[in-house]
């Protein structure tokens, strides 16, 4: 059972380049989320999704997207990188919203 | 709004001894509560969670943490720190009540263990 995968591990950009990072997810999970984690300020909730075709906004959704076409999959893009988007990116599902969370290994994200 | 407070970004404790994670939370309903934890370089691992019953609750690797609605305090506590207890440690909490209330994630509280 994988869980909740995503790739690429490690990743450096140029400012001003766009990217996905794809997270897929094998436990049938209706609710999907991607989170970045920047030191001293915990989790921070980028966009959710509460099943196929629905996604909504976090905390910090701007200069990013995403689509759910499919229960599996949630791919975040980022549209023009910038060095504030320099984090680590966990994509996350549960079961249900209020439900715990499972988490993927993360993405390290450099963008120079 | 739901919130969640983790008292203490660093904690150091030498091995063998008690610790003790604070987390206190606030919800206007009654509040699921959990405990991940983050080894270096790794995604978050769910540690143990309270949702209904037993306030007490046990998770892996002997930590547990007890639910005081009067205190509205969720602290995770192990009796004897472990070298690989070390890790960074996040309380998150969410309503009850099914809704759209999401998990709402500390800032996490870093636990070195030592020698």
């Amino acid at each position: 059972n994988a869980g909740v995968t995503q790739t690429p591990k490690f990743q450096v950009l140029k400012t001003g380049q766009s990217m996905t990072l794809q997270c897929a997810q094998d436990m049938n999970h209706e609710y999907m989320s991607w989170y970045r984690q920047d030191p001293g300020m915990g989790l921070r909730l980028i966009h959710y999704s509460v099943g196929a075709g629905i996604t909504d906004q976090g905390e910090v959704p701007n200069g990013y997207n995403v689509s759910r076409s499919t229960t599996e999959d949630f791919p975040l893009r980022l549209l023009s990188a910038a060095p504030s988007q320099t984090s680590v990116y966990f994509c996350a599902s549960n079961l249900r919203q209020n439900t715990e969370a499972f988490f993927g290994q993360g993405t390290r994200l450099t963008v120079v | 709004a739901q919130s969640v407070t983790q008292l203490g970004s660093h904690v150091s404790v030498s091995e063998g001894a008690l610790v003790l994670l604070r987390c206190n939370y606030s919800s206007s309903v009654p509040p699921y509560l959990f405990w991940y934890v983050q080894y270096p370089n790794q995604g978050l691992q769910l540690l143990l969670k309270y949702t209904t019953g037993a306030t007490l609750v046990k998770g892996i690797n002997g930590f547990e943490a007890e639910f005081k609605k009067s205190e509205t305090s969720f602290h995770l506590t192990k009796p004897s720190a472990h070298m690989s207890d070390a890790a960074e440690y996040f309380c998150a909490v969410s309503k009850a009540n099914f809704g759209n209330e999401k998990l709402t994630f500390g800032t996490g509280t870093r636990l070195t263990i030592i020698p």
